[in-house]
C-alpha cells in the first residue's frame, strides 16, 4: 500500500477486556517497529521485527502484551485483561530494512480502556 | 540506556518569528539523530536526519538542525516560522555505538503559529 496502515483507528475497551491492534506495513518493509504513545508524551517502544522474527521485547510492559508478525508482513499487537493505564495511542512503524533508517509511521489506534 | 530531552514542551510563535527547538540525548558514542513532524490529524513524518559528515543538516520546508557532539545536541531551527509549521516536534536518537538500533523519542514540542 501506500503508507503504513493501522486499524481500527480508535478502540474503546472496558477493564479486563482482550484488544487486538493489527498493522499494514509498507510492501517489502522488513523492520516493524510498536510504540505507546501516553497524552503529552513522546512515543515509546515496545517492541521491533526484523521479518517474522522478534528481535526485542524489551519494551513490552508487562506480560499482558503480546505481538506477532508470523508471515513477516502484517503484525498484530495483542494486550490481554486491558487496565485503565493501558489507554494510550500504539503506533506502528515500518522500514526497508537498515536499522539506522527512517521511520514511516501510520495513523496509529487510540486505545481508551473504561 | 540513551534518553532524549526536549526543554521546550509548548512555544507559541508569531508568523516570521524564529524558532530554535532543544534537544540533548544523554548517551554519547555515535548516534544517528533524527526530526520527525506530526501535523495535525497526520501521521508523525521525517523532518531531517544527521548520520555523519556536516553537522548542519537541512531538511524540508526550510528547516534546519546543527548536531554539537560536545553538547549532546542536535536543535532544530527555522528563521522564520509560517503558521503551516503548527505541529508536533519531535526529536529521535539511534545509538549505533550501543548496538540496539532502537529509535529513541523525546516527549515532543508542540509549536503554535500565529498568523
Amino acid at each position: 500500500g501506500a503508507g503504513v496502515s493501522q486499524s481500527p483507528r480508535y478502540k474503546v475497551a472496558k477493564r479486563g477486556q482482550d484488544v487486538a491492534l493489527r498493522c499494514d506495513p509498507i510492501s517489502g518493509h522488513v523492520s516493524l517497529f510498536w510504540y505507546q504513545q501516553a497524552l503529552g508524551q513522546g512515543p515509546e517502544f515496545l517492541t521491533y521485527f526484523q521479518n517474522e522474527a522478534q528481535l526485542d521485547k524489551s519494551g513490552l510492559p508487562s506480560d499482558r502484551f503480546f505481538a506477532e508478525r508470523p508471515e513477516g508482513s502484517v503484525s498484530t499487537l495483542k494486550i490481554q485483561r486491558t487496565q485503565q493505564e493501558d489507554s494510550a495511542v500504539y503506533l506502528c512503524a515500518s522500514s526497508r530494512g537498515q536499522l539506522n533508517e527512517k521511520l514511516f509511521f501510520g495513523s496509529g489506534t487510540q486505545l481508551s480502556v473504561l | 540506556a540513551q534518553s532524549v530531552s526536549q526543554h521546550n514542551h509548548h512555544v507559541i510563535l508569531s508568523e516570521a518569528a524564529s524558532l530554535e527547538l532543544g534537544c540533548n540525548y544523554s548517551y554519547g558514542g555515535t548516534v544517528n539523530l533524527f526530526w520527525y513532524v506530526q501535523y495535525p490529524g497526520q501521521h508523525l513524518q521525517l523532518l531531517l536526519k544527521y548520520f555523519s559528515g556536516d553537522p548542519l543538516v537541512k531538511g524540508i520546508k526550510g528547516f534546519e538542525a546543527e548536531f554539537i557532539k560536545s553538547k549532546f545536541s542536535f536543535n532544530l531551527r527555522k528563521p522564520s516560522v509560517q503558521w503551516s509549521d503548527t505541529a508536533e516536534y519531535f526529536c529521535a536518537v539511534i545509538t549505533i555505538s550501543g548496538g540496539s538500533y532502537i529509535p529513541t523519542f523525546g516527549r515532543g514540542t508542540s509549536l503554535i503559529v500565529h498568523p
